[in-house]
This record gives C-alpha cells, structure tokens and sequence, in this order.
C-alpha cells in the first residue's frame, strides 16, 4: 500500500492566499525531499531536509521536517500564479523510493 | 550541459507487445532510476541502477526489466504489455543513491491499447 500520504490532494487559493501541504510516512525517512511538478512536466526539485525538526527556507516557501522524521511541510506565504503545479514529498525506504501521493495546487489570479 | 534525456518521447502499442524506453543520465551522473507515473498520482519507483548495478526494485512485475550500460545510459523493457501499462514513465539521474536530489528527464508518454 502506499507509504507516503499527502493532504490534501487538491487545493485552490486565491493569489496572495498561504498554501501548505503536509506529508505522512508510514516509517521514519532518513531523509525527505520535494519536488514540484508543473501541468505537463516533469518533477522538479526543490529540497531536502535531513536532520530532525529541520526548517528550510526558499524565498516564500517554507519547509518543515517532523521531529520523528516521519512527517514533513511544505508551506507556501502569499501564493503567485507561478506557483501552479503538483508538489510531492519523496523519500528513501529500504531499498525503494516513494514519492508522496501529492497536492494539486490551484492559484485563482 | 544536457539534462536527462529519454527517448522516445511518445509511443503506442498494443497488448502482449514489448517496448524499450531509453534514458541518458546527466554527465557525470552514475545513478539511474526509473519510474511510473499513472495521470493524477505520484511517480512509482520501478528501479535504481549504480555503476551498472541493481540498487533498488519497486513492486512491478518480472515483466519491467532494465539495464544500466558502461556509459551509464540506461533501458526500461515492458513484457507482454497491459492496458494499465499506459503511463508516463521517467528516468532520473542522480550522482549517487537515494540520498542524493533526482535530476528527471521528460518522459515517455506510453499507451497501450
């Protein structure tokens, strides 16, 4: 069954609005990555977090890492019309790599 | 510098056919790993190759088979296809193993009718 969860699955704002998606895995990553994926792309990658309660910060995204290293954050502050796409947490699990079952992000200009 | 390549970048087949899908990594990048991605999810894991080796296998079939060459160039072979075989499938490359950021190519769009 899938290993990382995502919620939610869709979300529209408004252009100015705040944004965040959260990741769930089932068993503690050792590390967690991001990657956004516009409408007919290819995931992108945005960051990855290693350490425990680890913040990162982009520009107006902010990334978060739980403290169990089995959740993750991604938040984004006064959302733009460049911000449109899937974002998906992913990471390494035995000898596989799952990527989150993602959020679709809708920016209303 | 040339990013990740995959060839070709559209293809259509029918049930039982085969098809091979190629990819070349970055330049300098040793790792490949393959995915599947199915409208509206998240990519699959399928395989990571390293220098040539077998690192990591997802939950497919002995149908999905692949091989990384000397030039770390790589193929993804599909068996006997399926209509849920249609998928936008993606290779990635990486200058390591799977604590190192994936670099993907376009894709192959796959349909299988």
């Amino acid at each position: 069954g899938q290993q990382v969860m995502q919620i939610p699955q869709y979300q529209h704002v408004q252009e100015g609005e705040d944004f965040t998606t959260y990741c769930n895995s089932s068993t503690t990553l050792s590390n967690i990555q991001w990657y956004k994926q516009r409408p007919g792309g290819h995931p992108v990658f945005l960051i990855q977090l290693v350490k425990s309660g680890e913040v990162k910060k982009q520009k107006r995204l902010t990334f978060q890492f739980g403290e169990a290293k089995k959740n993750s954050s991604l938040h984004i502050t006064a959302t733009q019309t460049t911000d449109v796409g899937t974002y998906f947490c992913a990471g390494p699990l035995g000898n596989q790599f799952y990527f989150g079952t993602g959020t679709s992000l809708t920016v209303i200009p | 510098d040339a990013g990740v390549t995959q060839s070709p970048t559209h293809l259509i087949k029918t049930r039982g056919q085969q098809v091979t899908l190629r990819c070349s990594p970055i330049s300098g990048h040793k790792s490949v790993s393959w995915y599947q991605q199915v409208l509206g999810q998240g990519p699959q894991f399928i395989f990571q190759y390293y220098e040539k080796e077998e690192r990591g296998r997802g939950n497919f079939p002995d149908r999905f088979s692949a091989r990384q060459f000397p030039n770390y160039s790589s193929e993804l072979n599909v068996n006997a296809l399926l209509l849920g075989d249609s998928a936008l499938y993606l290779c990635a490359s990486s200058s390591g193993t799977s604590n190192e950021k994936l670099f993907f190519g376009s894709g192959t769009q796959l349909s299988v009718l």
